[in-house]
């Protein structure tokens, strides 16, 4: 079967500008997860849902970022005012249910001019 | 907080010799252990996990990691490598219960290069 697609797979964008980055989970999954990849580090935790709803947030970095998950299947990560500082791949995973084995989507590398 | 500690960040070896990769956790709750791997352009893929159980773990591609709770680590082992192996590897943790939902925390990743 199909398993996680992200959206554009790479985003080239300048300084203050507003992106939207596309995940599609797996079908029938209802945990979806965002993390965050900079260069030469492991990926951090940024949101998580579970169905619609976020359930943590926690890892959002400040309130430029925001995703939603309106339909509980696609999700959409928002990121306002770019920052070059916001450059890294933007990773998003899913899972059958939470703590299950997260599947991993090929990620959407930005860059911010 | 749950942390996560990958002890080499480049593990150069020739083709066929045994490979180590370190990785040891801050947890001291229960937890869930991971190890991905991730090759060039590519997503993170699941190698192995540790949930509970038999402290030896086997993977994909002849991988196995061996869990210990006394010293918190969670090392990652192939007898014999392949050039094909090459790739960054990256060991992640979350804790078992409470309200972690499955939030892995990463380490900083070790990149494998197999020489011929």
């Amino acid at each position: 079967g199909a398993g996680v697609s992200q959206t554009p797979s790479n985003k080239v964008t300048e300084k203050g500008k507003y992106v939207e980055l596309r995940c599609d989970p797996i079908s029938g999954h209802t945990a979806l997860y965002w993390y965050r990849q900079s260069l030469g580090q492991g990926p951090e935790f940024l949101i998580y849902f579970q169905g619609t709803g976020a359930a943590d947030d926690s890892g959002l970095p400040n309130d430029r970022f925001f995703a939603v998950r309106p339909e509980g299947s696609v999700s959409t990560l928002k990121i306002q005012r770019t920052e070059r500082g916001d450059s890294a791949v933007y990773l998003c995973a899913s899972s059958l249910s939470p703590g299950n084995e997260q599947y991993f989507g090929p990620g959407t590398r930005l860059t911010v001019t | 907080a749950q942390s996560v500690t990958q002890l080499d960040s480049q593990v150069p070896v020739f083709e066929e010799a045994p490979v180590e990769l370190r990785c040891n956790y801050s947890s001291s709750v229960s937890v869930y252990l991971f190890w991905y791997v991730q090759y060039p352009n590519q997503g993170l893929q699941l190698l192995l996990k540790y949930l509970s159980g038999s402290t030896l773990v086997k993977g994909i591609n002849g991988f196995e990691a061996e869990f210990n709770k006394s010293q918190t680590s969670f090392h990652l082992r192939k007898p014999s490598v392949h050039i094909s192996d090459t790739a960054e590897y990256f060991c992640a943790a979350y804790n078992a219960g409470g309200t972690s939902y499955g939030k892995l925390t990463f380490g900083q990743g070790t990149i494998l290069t197999v020489h011929p």
